[in-house]
């Protein structure tokens, strides 16, 4: 049974780097047909895709983020990382990891993190 | 505000039909499939609806999805307690490169 577990801290200072990481079981990263994405939700608003991955590397963002996110996959360890750098007040969400069907629908979702930004 | 547009809440009678509405544009809904989540509190979301009208495996046929133009809908029959979430519908956006979602529909089931 695929599971996404999420890890990173809870709570970032202003223009410092949030960092998550997702472990995946259950299954290989390494999949075809598969891509590895990170989605937000701010508090009481939709969800917000931030960027998804290709096992091989291939990564694909969010414009609106202006180049501040990067994802990486370590398929040696199965797991797939978020970076978010110089971030604000407005960056506070919970953040996903999740497997998609396809490219744009997000089928299998980790717990979510709750990440706040305040110093 | 969000590229796609859905009512903020819905309710209905429990055993009854609720629809869900989401409009879009020609640079998203109306070029590209739609999908519907689930989210209920405290819980990420779930597919529900993908390619427009597709269950994931699991999903009830309670949950039926379609589009027309740049607008989608999807229905819930025989409605339980336990369908009380947040719904929310996403596609692709040509113009924005980017996967967009609307701002969320709160369905009371009362």
């Amino acid at each position: 049974q695929l599971q996404l577990q999420q890890s990173g801290p809870g709570l970032v200072k202003p223009s410092e780097t949030l960092s998550l990481t997702c472990s995946v079981t259950g299954d290989s990263i390494s999949t075809t047909s598969y891509y590895w994405a990170w989605i937000r939700q701010p508090p009481g608003k939709g969800p917000e895709w931030i960027g998804s991955i290709y096992y091989v590397g291939t990564t694909f963002y969010n414009p609106s983020l202006k180049s501040r996110g990067i994802i990486s996959v370590d398929t040696s360890k199965n797991q797939f990382s978020l970076r978010l750098n110089s971030v604000t007040a407005a960056d506070t969400a919970i953040y996903y990891c999740a497997r998609t069907l396809g490219f744009e629908y997000f089928h299998h979702w980790g717990q979510g993190t709750v990440v706040t930004v305040s110093s | 505000q969000s590229v796609l547009t859905q009512p903020p809440s819905v309710s209905a009678a429990p055993g009854q039909r609720v629809t869900i509405s989401c409009s879009g544009s020609s640079s998203n809904i109306g070029a590209n499939s739609v999908s519907w989540y689930q989210q209920l509190p405290g819980t990420a979301p779930t597919l529900l609806i993908y390619d427009n009208y597709k269950r994931p495996s699991g999903i009830p046929d309670r949950f039926s999805g379609s589009k027309s133009g740049t607008s989608a809908t999807m229905d819930i029959t025989g409605l339980r307690t336990g369908d009380e979430a947040d719904y929310y519908c996403g596609t692709w956006d040509d113009s924005l490169n980017s996967v967009v979602f609307g701002g969320g529909t709160k369905l009371t089931v009362l």
